[in-house]
């Protein structure tokens, strides 16, 4: 157990539909990271927050956002889905802002978009 | 932005050999990174580090090497067990990791 926590564990929505996707990151963790796992795209960088406030942005679509509360815990937003969207979602945290830091991953969100 | 890639997709060995995963990364000014193993239906757990000033670095059964004249990175996993199969990646840390195609052990009884 990696000590990240996320919320649900499936999820099966409709096309057009939103979502939101939950993580706790470890105790003591300020960043949280978002991953997207797909068979053709392989796991992909997402977004990272760091304290509340936003650090870094990778491959994050236009329909997507995230935000992270006072508690560290942070939210996905999925909107306008699209079937490609179907994937694994990961969430990770690490203690500082930066690389040269182990991120730790929680078991993922499997969103089914039909 | 930069890729880190994995040789072989599939490793086949025996219960109690050696086993060696081979990763390459693109780029020369990564320094520091990472092996997860992830097992079906779970997240990438964290294996190892090792950062661009090492050469090597020892865990329990695991040995990471780094060769940055040729930006390739190996996991070595001694003795293999059943349990050890899944899937390894190799991920290079910016602010987000950028992770390899993924290599799957299968470990034969």
């Amino acid at each position: 157990d990696s000590g990240v926590t996320q919320t649900p564990k499936h999820l099966i929505t409709a096309t057009g539909q939103r979502v939101t996707l939950r993580c706790s990151p470890r105790s003591g963790d300020l960043s949280v990271y978002w991953y997207q796992q797909s068979l053709d795209q392989g796991l992909q960088f997402l977004i990272q927050y760091y304290n509340g406030e936003e650090r870094a942005k990778g491959n994050i679509l236009e329909r997507f956002s995230a935000q992270q509360f006072p508690d560290l815990h942070s939210e996905l937003n999925l909107s306008s889905l699209e079937l490609g969207d179907s994937a694994l979602y990961f969430c990770a945290s690490s203690r500082g802002q930066r690389g040269q830091e182990t991120q730790y991953f929680g078991p993922g969100t499997r969103l089914l978009v039909l | 932005g930069e890729s880190v890639g994995l040789h072989l997709p599939t490793l086949s060995v025996q219960e109690g050999d050696n086993s060696i995963i081979n990763c390459a990364y693109s780029n020369s000014a990564s320094d520091y990174f990472i092996w997860y193993k992830q097992e079906s239906g779970k997240g990438p757990q964290f294996i190892i580090d090792i950062r661009s000033n090492m050469d090597k670095r020892q865990g329990q059964r695991v040995t990471v090497l780094l060769n940055k004249t040729v930006k390739h990175l190996s996991l070595q996993i001694a003795a293999t067990q059943p349990g050890d199969s899944a899937v390894y990646f190799c991920a290079e840390s910016g602010y987000g990791l950028t992770f390899g195609g993924g290599t799957r052990l299968m470990v034969k009884p």
